[in-house]
């Protein structure tokens, strides 16, 4: 089945303690982005991939990386989490030319205390 | 700036009426104009997209959606809604290397 998959589904995690949320998309997609979903403010662009070795910000960068080494795998890393990045977190993909919609993963919802 | 405006944050309309969720963007062209949905606890999926010719595009589930070149908008509709057609809705477009979403309407079904 053609499909993103983030794991976890579910973190709870303390201030400062690096963590990495994974990304995996089965489909050869050239293009993977990751977005956070906050109350009122939508969905957000972190970092989004054009191909591997190739990545660059989205509108809310700060706090996070990613990483590109293999076209399949996009994962987030959170080197020092903060309050403020506890946050419902989408994976998404698409073939070479976003006219074609995203794929979705099913989300990570990240708590930090 | 470069936007995508759900003017309706909550809709609720009863089960069988008829619904449209409005969208307008503001860009110098035509973009890619998508619509996803959210069930609750889920990740989005692509009801239907837009990207040029028939300005009327019909999707998945019964949604179709028209585009209005002269009113910036990408309106949703749905003849008759199912209790299983509430969730939440986003619109998105799409430019340069970017999709940019709305900020989502909440659609409530009433029995």
């Amino acid at each position: 089945e053609a499909q993103v998959t983030q794991n976890p589904r579910y973190l709870i995690t303390v201030t400062g303690k690096k963590l990495t949320v994974t990304c995996s998309q089965n489909m050869n997609h050239e293009y993977m982005s990751w977005y956070r979903q906050d109350p009122g403010l939508g969905l957000r662009q972190i970092y989004y991939s054009m191909n591997v070795e190739v990545t660059d910000k989205g509108d809310v960068p700060e706090g996070y990386k990613v990483s590109r080494k293999e076209k399949r795998n996009f994962p987030l890393i959170l080197e020092s989490p903060s309050p403020n990045q506890t946050s419902l977190y989408f994976c998404a993909s698409s073939p070479r030319g976003l006219g074609y919609g995203y794929t979705f993963g099913s989300g990570t919802r990240l708590t930090v205390v | 700036a470069q936007s995508v405006t759900q003017p309706d944050i909550h809709i609720t309309v009863s089960e069988g009426a008829s619904l449209e969720l409005r969208c307008n963007y503001s860009y110098g062209a035509t973009p890619y104009l998508f619509w996803y949905v959210q069930s609750p606890g889920q990740g989005l999926q692509l009801l239907l997209k837009y990207f040029s010719g028939d300005t009327l595009v019909q999707g998945i589930k019964g949604f179709e959606a028209e585009f209005k070149r002269s009113q910036s908008s990408f309106n949703l509709r749905k003849p008759s809604v199912h209790w299983s057609d509430a969730a939440e809705y986003f619109c998105a477009v799409n430019r340069d290397d970017k999709i940019i979403f709305g900020k989502g309407t909440r659609l409530h079904i009433l029995p």
